[in-house]
């Protein structure tokens, strides 16, 4: 049984980067990592996903050691707009397992 | 390019009654996952449907079944309504070639009294 594992919560002000990393165990090694955001009341959306070392896309990185226990999503530099709830995603054994959820909030 | 679809946006129902919740999916996926969401907390994994066939189960009771038409639409019925079954539920639309990435839609959210 897969356990994802976040930070409650976490502050920033714009323009920084910020980094929320998710624990996760028993992944197996092609086993996918995904990362959403979530707005209250909305469905989730999509940010990045991977499987290993590090991906980018136009908003985030993806960051994923060797070992798999653990991935940190990295958004470059956050806007008011970026507050909001951030999950990972675990897919293994043909389950999928989000993670407990980071609530960012961005301070001016 | 349609995005995943659901109805209706909200529904209030009884302890005991039944509820079927619709979900239409992202044009060119053949994969639908459904999702409940308590207040405050992360989404939950009830199943996935490929080919109108079941195609993963997480930890649920059967009273929560479903269905995956031809078109690539899914229904998600719940029996026996408990008032802890009051969530946001969650449709999740795929190509199944890449199980991961995953597009929700708005979600349906069921109130039970």
């Amino acid at each position: 049984l897969a356990k994802t594992t976040q930070p409650i919560s976490m502050d920033s002000y714009e323009g920084q980067e910020v980094n929320i990393t998710c624990s996760h165990n028993n992944i197996a090694t092609n086993d996918y990592i995904t990362w959403y955001q979530q707005f209250p009341s909305q469905g989730p959306r999509f940010i990045i996903q991977g499987y290993k070392t590090k991906v980018t896309n136009e908003v985030a990185s993806l960051f994923i050691p060797a070992d798999r226990k653990s991935s940190t999503l990295s958004l470059p530099r956050v806007s008011l707009s970026d507050t909001a709830v951030y999950y990972c995603l675990v897919f293994t054994g043909n389950q999928f397992y989000f993670g407990t959820g980071t609530s960012l909030t961005v301070i001016p | 390019e349609t995005g995943v679809t659901q109805s209706p946006t909200h529904l209030i129902k009884t302890r005991g009654q039944q509820v079927t919740l619709r979900c239409s999916s992202q044009s060119g996926h053949n994969t639908v996952s459904w999702y409940q969401q308590a207040l405050g907390q992360g989404p939950q994994f009830i199943f996935q449907y490929y080919r109108e066939e079941e195609n993963g189960r997480g930890n649920f009771p059967p009273r929560f079944s479903g269905l995956q038409f031809p078109n690539y639409s899914s229904e998600l019925n719940v029996n026996a309504l408990e008032l802890d079954d009051s969530a946001l539920y969650l449709c999740a639309s795929s190509s199944m070639g890449a199980p991961d990435t995953q597009y929700f839609g708005p979600g349906t959210r069921l109130t039970v009294l």
